[in-house]
């Protein structure tokens, strides 16, 4: 099946920094999406990008399909984006990868 | 939209007992919905496909009689864990797409189980 690797696996950041997250992917998909695990486990969606880019306010991401890879970018990171973030991809059924803990310290 | 609910939140019960999780799409269709398992600190396993109208169909090692998936209509989805026990104690979560656009996929809240 499909490989999702995702990196660094842990980040801690001071509070104004920005941050880059990226989603490795074994096979070409027609799915991408990036999530927040909240602390209740709620996955929040952030982005559905199956390739190009898109902006939501300090989030940001790219994937670049051909490459099989997709990247989020957090600008200005204030201690409320704390949590995992996960990407998941696949056609029909969706494979996560293994998320990133994001800790960011006021 | 696009709004994904599950019931109960949390249960907690008896080792042996079986236990139903509801998931449902409450202000769209979807004729696919997916449950997923999640232990404490790691990622969300698929563990079965759920089809309206017709059986599920289980990732591999995932036991079919113990994890029972019910499609009935095209908003709600259930999972029973029949026989429950301890190692089956984990954080569930479904997911489903709408009808009109199979594209982005939209999660529910998740249900904590705990078995004594």
């Amino acid at each position: 099946g499909i490989q999702v690797e995702q990196s660094p696996p842990d980040l801690i950041l001071q509070e104004g920094a920005n941050s880059t997250l990226r989603c490795n992917f074994s096979d070409s998909v027609n799915n991408l999406q990036w999530f927040h695990q909240n602390p209740w486990g709620q996955l929040i969606n952030l982005f559905y990008i199956p390739s190009g880019t898109k902006q939501n306010g300090r989030l940001s991401a790219t994937t670049v399909a051909t490459e099989r890879y997709s990247l989020l970018y957090i600008s200005s990171s204030q201690t409320t984006d704390s949590g995992v973030y996960f990407c998941a991809v696949g056609d029909n059924d969706m494979r996560f990868g293994a998320g990133t803990r994001l800790t960011v310290k006021p | 939209g696009a709004v994904v609910s599950q019931h109960p939140s949390r249960v907690i019960c008896k080792s042996g007992t079986s236990v139903k999780i509801e998931c449902r799409s409450l202000d769209f269709q979807a004729t696919t919905m997916f449950w997923y398992r999640q232990f404490p600190k790691k990622s969300l396993m698929l563990m079965a496909t759920s089809n309206e109208g017709s059986k599920a169909t289980y990732e591999q090692g995932v036991e079919k009689d113990k994890f029972l998936i019910n499609h009935a209509s095209l908003t709600l989805s259930t999972l029973t864990v029949t026989s429950a026990h301890p190692e089956d104690s984990s954080f569930y979560i479904c997911s489903a797409y709408p009808i009109v656009s199979y594209n982005e996929q939209f999660f529910g809240p998740g249900t904590r189980l705990t078995v004594l």
